[in-house]
């Protein structure tokens, strides 16, 4: 088993670019969350979904989309970059238990 | 919200003691515990349900008291291989499973 797959593991953007953090997990997991860390901020949830089909928004949506076509991709779209949103994103799955993370993206907006 | 964790850093020699805790001020259904290193990815630890159970994992335990919505990691006998940074993560009632994190605590184990 794989795991939780985060693509691309880097990644540099221009102000205004459009880009999608792809996550895929191999576990069956109905439940997946996207997170952004930053320095002294913690873990700050962004989207999550408990199924394919259905997402809901954390703490922090703004400027980002998802959605959950399959039970294993959960996919997080910039809309519009911003040099806010500079930081490292985590994606998470779980069965119900402890989450498992992927290995993180991290992002720098210029 | 995010949960409030306490203290924000510590260090300990090597076979000390520590706690963290975390509190949080709405009701919660449970209180999971996680570990990163840094550079890493966050590490599940354990979870803790609504009930006030206390779970263990090797040396290190935790207890969860829902009453006031505060959860606690005992650490002890630390070991180099302990440090790095401890958060907890809060569940509250009908969220969808998703979980609000702390800023996180860093431990620093020494020699």
């Amino acid at each position: 088993n794989a795991g939780v797959t985060q693509t691309p593991k880097f990644q540099v953007l221009k102000t205004g670019q459009s880009m999608t953090l792809q996550c895929a997990q191999d576990m069956n997991h109905e439940y997946m969350s996207w997170y952004r860390q930053d320095p002294g901020m913690g873990l700050r949830l962004i989207h999550y979904s408990v199924g394919a089909g259905i997402t809901d928004q954390g703490e922090v949506p703004n400027g980002y989309n998802v959605s959950r076509s399959t039970t294993e991709d959960f996919p997080l779209r910039l809309l519009s970059a911003a040099p806010s949103q500079t930081s490292v994103y985590f994606c998470a799955s779980s069965y119900g238990g402890g989450y498992t993370f992927g290995s993180g993206t991290r992002l720098t907006v210029v | 919200q995010q949960p409030v964790q306490s203290p924000q850093a510590v260090i300990l020699r090597e076979g000390e003691d520590a706690v963290i805790n975390c509190s949080s001020s709405k009701a919660l259904y449970s209180v999971h515990w996680y570990r990163q290193k840094h550079g890493e990815a966050p590490v599940f630890l354990m979870i803790l349900l609504k009930g006030g159970e206390q779970k263990g994992h090797e040396k290190i335990s935790a207890s969860f008291n829902e009453k006031k919505q505060q959860s606690s990691l005992y650490l002890t006998a630390s070991q180099l291989s302990y440090s790095g940074t401890y958060f907890c993560g809060t569940e509250a009632p009908n969220s969808g499973y998703a979980l609000n994190f702390g800023k996180g605590t860093s431990l620093l184990v020494t020699p």
